[in-house]
């Protein structure tokens, strides 16, 4: 079964641009949940898709959005990029909504604002 | 305020000792407390998952253990490896999909 994976690897900005990043969860998975790392605040949770809509959110500004589409596949959007957001991007999926439903993280998206 | 702190920051072991990760936290409600292996430039992979009614869970070489009165869980591994080298996450579940993360300890093993 393949894992998680994310949309591009790489990606390098200019502040003030626009930023799409893309996952696609476990085969059968239907929750996708999107997170920031970075070396200062460690891993924050942005926001958690189930069933193409957004269930929790996490304390990040509005120029964060997400989406998820039918086949589960999500999407994350970044607008007027500022420095500061230059991070590793995770995705992970999880089969459903159980608490104690294991959540199989993708390799990352390592964006960095110029 | 949720928080979960982790201790040491970083650790240096040598190959084929034992050692102990901390993890405190102040979440509530608590739902469960997994923790997470990283790997450099890879995705955090679960190692265990705690729920409030459990006190010890082992996986391989990797045994987590809960105190929910003391609000406290750490991680032991045991005979160390190279290939353990990486960053232990400790995260706890808060209500109802929150999720509190720790900064993680940085775990080297030298040969």
């Amino acid at each position: 079964k393949a894992g998680v994976t994310q949309t591009p690897r790489y990606l390098i900005k200019t502040r003030g641009q626009q930023v799409t990043l893309s996952c696609s969860p476990i085969s059968g998975h239907r929750s996708v949940s999107w997170y920031q790392q970075t070396p200062g605040q460690g891993l924050q949770f942005l926001f958690e898709y189930f069933s193409e809509t957004q269930r929790n959110k996490g304390n990040f500004p509005g120029r964060f959005s997400g989406r998820q589409f039918s086949n589960s596949r999500s999407e994350m959007n970044v607008s007027t990029l500022e420095l500061g957001d230059s991070a590793l991007y995770l995705c992970a999926s999880r089969l459903a909504g159980a608490p104690t439903d294991t959540q199989y993280f993708g390799p990352g998206t390592r964006l960095t604002v110029l | 305020k949720n928080q979960v702190e982790q201790s040491p920051q970083s650790l240096i072991i040598l190959e084929g000792k034992n050692c102990t990760l901390q993890c405190n936290y102040t979440v509530s409600p608590f739902s469960n407390l997994r923790w997470y292996k990283q790997d450099t430039g890879r995705g955090p992979v679960s190692l265990t998952i705690m729920t409030f009614s459990e006190n010890t869970k082992s996986n391989g070489r990797y045994t987590a253990t809960l105190d929910a009165d003391t609000k406290q869980s750490s991680l032991h591994i045991t005979a160390s490896q190279l290939s353990d080298s990486a960053s232990y996450i400790c995260v706890v579940r808060t209500g109802t999909y929150k999720y509190i993360f720790g900064t993680g300890t940085r775990l080297k093993v030298l040969a």
